[in-house]
C-alpha cells in the first residue's frame, strides 16, 4: 500500500512568516500534486510535479520534487491569510489511475 | 463552463437506510472518481471511470458501496444500508483524459451525516 505522510498536521502562524510543509513517502511516485483546499468546498490543483528534483514557483509558493520521487515540499514566503487552508498533496502511480492523497497540513495565517 | 456539480450538498440518514449521491461531471471530461474525505483528512479513493472500460472498484471499502454512470456522464454513488463509520465528505472529481498528470477538477462534495 503506498502512503503518503504530510508534515505538520497543523500549523498556525502571524501573517509575513514563512513555513514549510512536508509530503513523505517510502514509494516512488510518476508525478505529485499539491493541492489547496477552503472548508466546505473541493480541492484545488496548485501545481504538478514530475521531473526529480524539479522546482516550480507560482508567486510566493514554491514547490519542490525530491530527487528518488519519493518525497515533496512546499515552501510559502511571507504568508498572507488568504494562504489559510488544507493543503493536500497526491501521488499519482504509473498503471494506477487514481491518486494517493496525503492526510493534509491545515494551515491558518494570522493577520 | 460549469465546473462539477454534486447534489445534495448535505444529507442527513439513519442508520440502515440507503442513499444516492449524484455527480455531474464536466462536459467532455471522459475520466470521473469518487473520494470520501474524512473530517479534515486526505481523501480516499473509491471508484473511477474512463470512457467505456470497465470501472475500478478497487477502493471500494464494502459490497454495500456502488456506483454507476450512465451515458458517460452523471454518476451515481449508493451506499446501502448506511453505518455510522460511513460519514464523511463524498467528492467526485473529473479530467480530460484520466492520465495521472491531467488536473482533477472536484466538486464540492456531499456531507453525510448518518444518525
Amino acid at each position: 500500500t503506498q502512503l503518503l505522510e504530510q508534515s505538520p498536521q497543523f500549523l498556525s502562524i502571524q501573517e509575513g512568516e514563512n513555513l514549510t510543509v512536508y509530503c513523505n513517502s517510502s514509494s516512488v511516485f510518476s508525478s505529485l500534486q499539491w493541492y489547496r483546499q477552503e472548508p466546505g468546498e473541493g480541492p484545488v490543483l496548485l501545481v504538478t510535479v514530475v521531473t526529480g528534483g524539479e522546482v516550480k514557483k507560482l508567486k510566493r509558493l514554491t514547490f519542490q520534487f525530491g530527487d528518488a520521487r519519493k518525497d515533496s515540499s512546499l515552501h510559502i514566503t511571507a504568508a498572507q491569510p488568504g494562504d489559510t487552508g488544507l493543503y493536500l498533496c497526491a501521488g499519482a502511480s504509473t498503471g494506477r489511475r487514481a491518486l494517493t492523497f496525503g492526510s493534509g497540513t491545515r494551515l491558518q495565517v494570522q493577520p | 463552463g460549469a465546473g462539477v456539480s454534486q447534489s445534495p450538498s448535505n444529507k442527513v440518514t439513519e442508520k440502515g437506510k440507503d442513499v444516492e449521491l449524484r455527480c455531474d461531471p464536466i462536459s467532455g471530461h471522459t475520466a470521473l472518481y469518487w473520494y470520501r474525505q474524512s473530517l479534515g483528512q486526505g481523501l480516499e479513493f473509491l471508484i473511477y471511470f474512463q470512457g467505456n472500460s470497465a470501472p475500478d472498484k478497487s477502493g471500494l471499502p464494502s459490497d454495500r458501496f456502488s456506483a454507476e454512470r450512465t451515458g458517460g456522464s452523471v454518476s451515481t454513488l449508493t451506499i446501502q444500508r448506511t453505518q455510522q463509520e460511513d460519514s464523511a465528505v463524498y467528492l467526485c472529481a473529473s479530467s480530460l483524459s484520466g492520465r495521472s498528470t491531467d488536473t482533477q477538477y472536484f466538486g464540492p462534495g456531499t456531507r453525510l451525516t448518518v444518525l
